[in-house]
């Protein structure tokens, strides 16, 4: 099962920042936060990872809270393009753990 | 660079028959899985290659579905025979040690 609750959906005007949230209460030391997004039916797209600490991308920025239980991930001018199914994952460091349990992840839809 | 390489796009198979799904991991990519998502669902992870070996095929729902990685390269995916169920999108992904996962395209496998 997925170690991971986000909202199912959420809509964001075009131009604004998308915030979408995530809970992983149970994650442990070692685990890792991942996103991912796949738009449409496509495979999916790496976005941003972190450990503890906040991290930021060409893409992204990832807010992880102090006690790991939680993270958000913001998009800071959300295009149409963004519209797709975002997945926050929680993934092992060790070999036997790299595999991503997907959730539902959440549908956000970008509005012009 | 090329990415994670599905073949084919598409298959269309009548219940009973045999299909293989190929794919071809980013050249030094020790780690190699395959997931699925069938209609409505979520994806799934099946199962997840070291180099030639399995790491972990706990997903992998019935003995219809075989993997293989001959000499740590490319992979298949068989199955065989063939059932309704077993019509979604396989999508294959591949990492370094302890890197971020490409995903391919997806082979999107319908029986009828």
């Amino acid at each position: 099962d997925a170690k991971t609750t986000q909202p199912p959906s959420m809509d964001c005007a075009e131009g604004r920042a998308a915030n979408l949230p995530c809970n992983h209460s149970t994650i442990s030391g070692n685990e890792y936060v991942y996103w991912y997004r796949q738009i449409h039916s496509q495979g999916p797209q790496y976005i941003i990872h972190g450990l503890k600490n906040n991290e930021t991308n060409e893409m992204a920025s990832l807010i992880i809270t102090e006690d790991r239980k939680s993270s958000t991930l913001i998009l800071p001018h959300a295009t149409l393009r963004d519209t797709a199914v975002y997945y926050c994952i929680v993934r092992g460091a060790t070999s036997g753990t790299y595999k991503y349990i997907f959730g539902t992840g959440t549908r956000l839809k970008v509005l012009a | 660079e090329a990415g994670v390489t599905q073949f084919p796009s598409h298959s269309v198979i009548e219940k009973g028959q045999t299909v293989t799904l190929r794919c071809d991991p980013i050249s030094g990519h020790d780690n190699l899985y395959w997931y699925r998502r069938v209609m409505g669902k979520e994806i799934k992870f099946l199962l997840h290659f070291v180099k030639e070996s399995k790491q972990d095929e706990s997903g992998m729902p019935n003995n219809r579905f075989l993997a293989e990685r001959t000499g740590g390269t490319y992979s298949t995916l068989k199955v065989q025979p063939a059932e309704l169920e077993d019509s979604g999108v396989y999508f294959c992904a591949s990492s370094p040690e302890s890197g971020k996962a490409f995903f391919g395209q997806g082979t999107r496998l319908t029986v009828v």
